[in-house]
This record gives structure tokens, sequence and C-alpha cells, in this order.
């Protein structure tokens, strides 16, 4: 049984970089979930794709982030120009259909020096 | 907008000892609310869930009751074990966008 899988697990970069992350969901998932988590919070909603299309976007998506999933199946999040503000766990999430049962990758814990 | 409350942690406890975890929401409407758990090192996973007032949701000798007259989903186990330890995410439903909003999560210690 595959998960959710997210790639890399941890990135450090220097501010002002771009950095890009992978998602893999579950098979035949047609929802995946973007959250993003800081230290004593839980997590917060960035974006979700239905299939390749992307639905809803919260404000914390600034324009410096953009999301992609265009054969509907991995997705990627990418943060240009990086600030110390967007170091976080990025977080995954796939269902199959119109449920809040998510199911959560382990994440990639994003550090911004 | 929708809000979840949950007590701060950490709660430690020692083994068989009885463990509540407070949760209150915010919401209009009529939510279905949530208890997910994480594990070290592993995902979010669903531990249980409510869809509707007096509904009691349970798994793994969890329960949670919905309380739509105080607002809250509390968290029970009547035994904790050392594998228990990990920490517990409330989270309400946004109704047709099947969006959680989480809570800040409660980490529990349980000791032997």
């Amino acid at each position: 049984d595959t998960g959710v899988s997210q790639d890399p697990r941890h990135k450090i970069t220097k501010r002002g970089q771009n950095v890009t992350f992978r998602c893999d969901p579950i098979s035949e998932h047609n929802r995946l979930y973007w959250y993003r988590q800081t230290l004593g919070q839980g997590p917060e909603f960035l974006t979700y794709f239905q299939n390749e299309a992307q639905l809803e976007k919260s404000r914390l998506l600034s324009d410096r982030f953009s999301a992609e999933r265009p054969k509907g199946s991995f997705s990627t999040l990418e943060i240009q120009r990086t600030e110390q503000g967007d170091s976080a766990m990025y977080l995954c999430a796939s269902t199959p259909g119109e449920t809040e049962k998510l199911f959560f990758g382990s994440g990639t814990q994003l550090s911004v020096l | 907008g929708d809000s979840v409350t949950q007590m701060e942690g950490p709660v430690t406890l020692s083994e068989e000892a009885f463990l509540t975890i407070n949760c209150t929401y915010t919401a209009t409407g009529y939510p279905s609310l949530f208890w997910y758990v994480q594990y070290p090192g592993e995902g979010l996973q669903l531990l249980l869930k409510a869809t509707k007032a007096d509904d009691k949701g349970s798994n793994k000798g969890f329960e949670a009751t919905y309380r739509k007259e105080t607002t809250s989903f509390h968290l029970e186990k009547g035994s904790v074990q050392v594998s228990d330890s990990a920490v517990y995410f409330c989270a309400l439903g946004s109704g047709g966008s099947y969006i959680p909003t989480f809570g800040r999560g409660t980490s529990l210690i349980v000791h032997p």
C-alpha cells in the first residue's frame, strides 16, 4: 500500500532562492491538497486540486507561490524568492472524492536561512 | 470564519490513565467534526469523525461526541497506552468544499 509521498523530506535554502516540492498522491485519488504547518500550529489550507483543476486557493498563497497538477496525478508546489517566514512544514494530502477523510504525506520541512 | 480551539499541551499521563483533550469550535451551519492523529515521523491520519449533533465517533478505544449546545467535540479514552503518544488535531468540515479546518494540535505523552 503506497500512501502519499512527498519529496524532498527536508529542504534548506537561502533567502531569495526558489524551491519546488513534489507530491505523489495515492493512486486514483482525484483530490489533492496542500497545507502548511508551522511549529505549534495546526495545518493551514493553501490550495486544492480536483484532477488537474486548481479549484480553490487560500489568501495565504501569495503570488510567490504556485502549484500545479498537470496530468491530474502528481503535484508540485513552487515558492519563488523564498523568505524566512516561508519556513514551515508543507503537507500534501489526497482523497478519492468528496470526503474530509484526508490521507496525508509526511511533509516537506523547509528551512529558509 | 470557521475555527477550532484545542487545549494546549503537552498532556502528560501515566499508562492506563483516563484521557480528555478538549476541543471547541466556531462555525456557521452544522459542520462535520473530526479528530486526526499524527504519530512521530508519520503523516496525519483520521482517527474518528461525527457528522451531526449527538453523534459519537469512536476508533481504537477513543471516543468523541458532537455537542451542538456547547459547540464541543472532546476526545476521550478510558485507558491510554504508551503507543498513544502522538499529536491530536481537532478539525471541522467546511460543508460543501470538503476542506477541513484544523486546530493547533495537542501533544500527548504517555509514560510507562
